[in-house]
């Protein structure tokens, strides 16, 4: 049995650095989908990808980007980082897009 | 815009009791509902689901019910356990998934 593993579990960045945060999908799990959790929030999309193509976005700026590989882990960048960015991000996989999903633990990214 | 409200931050509930929570939508579009329970530093675990052709749908002791006209969505926990203890997040999906603020459940031994 596999599940969503996410790396690094906690990471401390300074405003203006950029940031890569990883996610290991559960083997055939064709959708990935992150999310960002700011403290007493739900969790808010920011985008999903399908077979290695994003193809859904959620309402965050171009500095928000990633990758998905064929051997189903993701990526997700985030340049120019700002003290609002500051938040846990999750990764979420899928065998399609109205399945139940599998979350990662989460990345608890601070930005100082 | 919260499309999707959980109006009750937390709830405090005895052991062998009912628990409901409850969760509204604004977006008549929305086609399948899912409810996630979350513990201190995971991920949230995908509970039980229900689609918009449905208004109920039963897995052991969790029930979830859906009234469309009135834009509401419920979970029933019967008899709650202190293991429930968690917060719960409602979803809705149209085109993407939309998350609930959630709601502390704490059930009381």
């Amino acid at each position: 049995e596999t599940g969503v593993t996410q790396s690094p579990t906690h990471l401390i960045k300074t405003r203006g650095q950029q940031v890569t945060l990883r996610c290991s999908s559960q083997s055939g799990h064709n959708t990935v989908s992150w999310y960002q959790q700011a403290l007493g929030q739900g969790p808010q999309f920011i985008f999903q990808y399908y077979r290695e193509e994003e193809n859904g976005r959620g309402n965050f700026p171009p500095r928000f980007s990633g990758l998905q590989f064929p051997n189903y882990s993701s990526e997700l960048n985030v340049n120019a980082l700002e003290l609002d960015d500051s938040a846990l991000y999750l990764c979420a996989s899928s065998l399609t897009a109205n399945y139940g999903y599998t979350f990662g633990s989460g990345t608890r990214l601070t930005v100082v | 815009d919260q499309q999707v409200k959980q109006n009750s931050p937390s709830l405090s509930v005895q052991e062998g009791r009912i628990s409901i929570l409850n969760c509204d939508y604004t977006n008549s579009m929305f086609d399948y509902f899912l409810w996630y329970k979350k513990y201190p530093a995971e991920g949230p675990t995908f509970l039980i689901s229900i689609s918009s052709i449905k208004d109920k749908n039963e897995d052991g002791r969790f029930t979830v019910f859906l009234n469309k006209s009135a834009k509401h969505l419920s979970l029933h926990i019967v008899p709650s356990q202190p293991g429930d203890s968690a917060v719960y997040f409602c979803a809705a999906f149209g085109n993407q998934f939309y998350f609930g603020t959630g709601t502390s459940l704490t059930v009381i031994p």
